[in-house]
């Protein structure tokens, strides 16, 4: 079974810095997906970026890039400038390359960014 | 952009009642339809995943018999928790899943249920 291990519990930024939130995972599969969600205080989850296992090139999304290190199976979010919106909960997820039932995800235990002036 | 409803957002039953959570997807034909819970502070965990018009699949722990699951049609998926207890309050996602495309996952609102 696959498992994702977020190590930061709480994180702070000050607004227009940059801030880097950790995430490792552990599979035995070598093609999947992984994402980072957002859960503000709305508790709606909010798709941040995804990533594919095969894909050497590290996603990015305006202000929001990962590092993906697929031999140390590690999945890094950065924020770039960040803003007061960015405060929220961020979820590391895995997902199988497989359809049916084996697509679900897996979430990792979430980190909550506080974001100061 | 896909979007997925829950109805209702909040819900207040009686211990020993049963309670009906509704998730559609809006715009799209979801697949497969996903129900999490959530406890304050948190991960999503996984409740069970299903397939329209089969039955769902349960993930270990999770009572079939007590949260029941109907994907009944491709835009509507329903949780129903029966004989609620407190300890069954908490907030229910649900996700959906369209066939045309094989990642993505669009979550629904939530539905916080509190059971008194």
């Amino acid at each position: 079974a696959q498992t994702v291990t977020q190590s930061q519990p709480e994180m702070s930024v000050q607004e227009a810095e940059t801030v880097t939130l950790s995430c490792t995972y552990d599979t035995s599969e070598s093609d999947y997906y992984l994402f980072w969600y957002k859960q503000p205080p709305s508790r709606q989850m909010i798709l941040v970026i995804r990533q594919e296992a095969y894909k050497q090139q590290n996603a990015t999304e305006n202000r929001f890039s990962v590092n993906f290190q697929k031999a140390a199976k590690s999945f890094s979010l950065k924020i770039s400038d960040s803003q007061l919106g960015d405060a929220a909960m961020y979820f590391c997820a895995y997902r199988s390359f497989e359809t049916g039932t084996a697509s679900k995800l897996t979430f990792g235990t979430g980190t909550r960014l506080q974001v100061t002036l | 952009g896909a979007v997925v409803s829950q109805h209702p957002s909040r819900v207040i039953c009686k211990s020993g009642t049963s309670v009906k959570i509704e998730c559609r997807s809006l715009d799209f034909q979801a697949t497969t339809m996903f129900w999490y819970r959530q406890f304050p502070k948190q991960s999503l965990m996984l409740m069970a995943t299903s397939n329209e018009g089969s039955k769902a699949t349960y993930e270990q722990g999770v009572e079939k018999d007590k949260f029941l699951i109907n994907h009944a049609s491709l835009t509507l998926s329903t949780l129903t928790v029966t004989s609620a207890h407190p300890e069954d309050s908490s907030f229910y996602i649900c996700s959906a899943r369209a066939g045309r495309t094989l990642y993505e996952q669009y979550f629904g609102p939530g539905t916080r249920l509190t059971v008194t």
